[in-house]
């Protein structure tokens, strides 16, 4: 059973359109991460979040990418304006204390047109 | 350059027989992480350990870490058709984020 859950399973958005990533832990957690991985490809870091604001980006995390966290739950990843090379699985992780695991959502596998 | 490497980047080998991946890595890191990956599925934890460690166990799961040589080898030992999946190193510096190696693919044929 992962530890946090993430919707939709699968979405499929024309090219141009916006798409929101939802991630939803089942226990408090502070730490929250977002990966991706293209199709056959490794799995890469794109944006860490603690206390509500963005403390790492990696240079793919460009302004088309946005995250927040709504309601102090739900955590979620924007695409404001996708392109077809964002067609990838996306996944969402959570921490506890440093040092420790990461643990992986069973990610959202988006489809751009 | 790339920060995690894996060897053999795939691997059949025999229910019953022993699995043994290797993971290089090029930066200093406070822990490394391994996860199993089944087709197009999510990533699965499987064992973290600290720089300041050189061997874990977890189950049929064996890890090592030699921060001079910059390398980690996860062990599967008596090997089952189940643990047919790709199989990932990830290390994390002072910053936290995971940086991921690029795969084994284990196949376990029964």
């Amino acid at each position: 059973e992962p530890e946090v859950t993430q919707t939709p399973s699968h979405q499929v958005t024309q090219m141009g359109q916006e798409v929101i990533l939802r991630c939803v832990p089942i226990s408090n957690h502070l730490y929250f991460y977002w990966y991706r991985q293209i199709l056959g490809q490794k799995v890469e870091f794109l944006v860490s979040f603690y206390n509500n604001e963005i403390s790492e980006k990696s240079e793919i995390f460009d302004d088309q990418f946005s995250v927040e966290r709504p309601d102090g739950s739900n955590f979620t990843l924007k695409i404001r304006s996708t392109k077809l090379e964002d067609s990838a699985m996306y996944f969402c992780a959570i921490r506890g204390a440093f040092n420790q695991p990461q643990h992986f959502g069973d990610g959202t596998r988006l489809s751009i047109l | 350059s790339q920060q995690g490497e894996e060897d053999p980047q795939a691997l059949s080998i025999q229910e019953g027989e022993n699995a043994t991946m290797n993971c290089s890595y090029k930066t200093s890191i406070n822990n490394l992480q391994w996860y199993r990956q089944n087709s197009g599925r999510g990533l699965v934890h499987l064992i973290l350990i600290r720089s300041n460690e050189r061997e874990k166990h977890s189950g049929r799961l064996r890890v090592t870490l030699d921060t001079s040589k910059k390398s980690s080898s996860l062990l599967i030992t008596a090997s089952r058709a189940a643990d047919t999946a790709s199989y990932f190193c990830a290390t994390a510096d002072n910053t936290d984020k995971l940086i991921f190696g690029t795969g084994t693919r284990l196949q376990v044929f029964p």
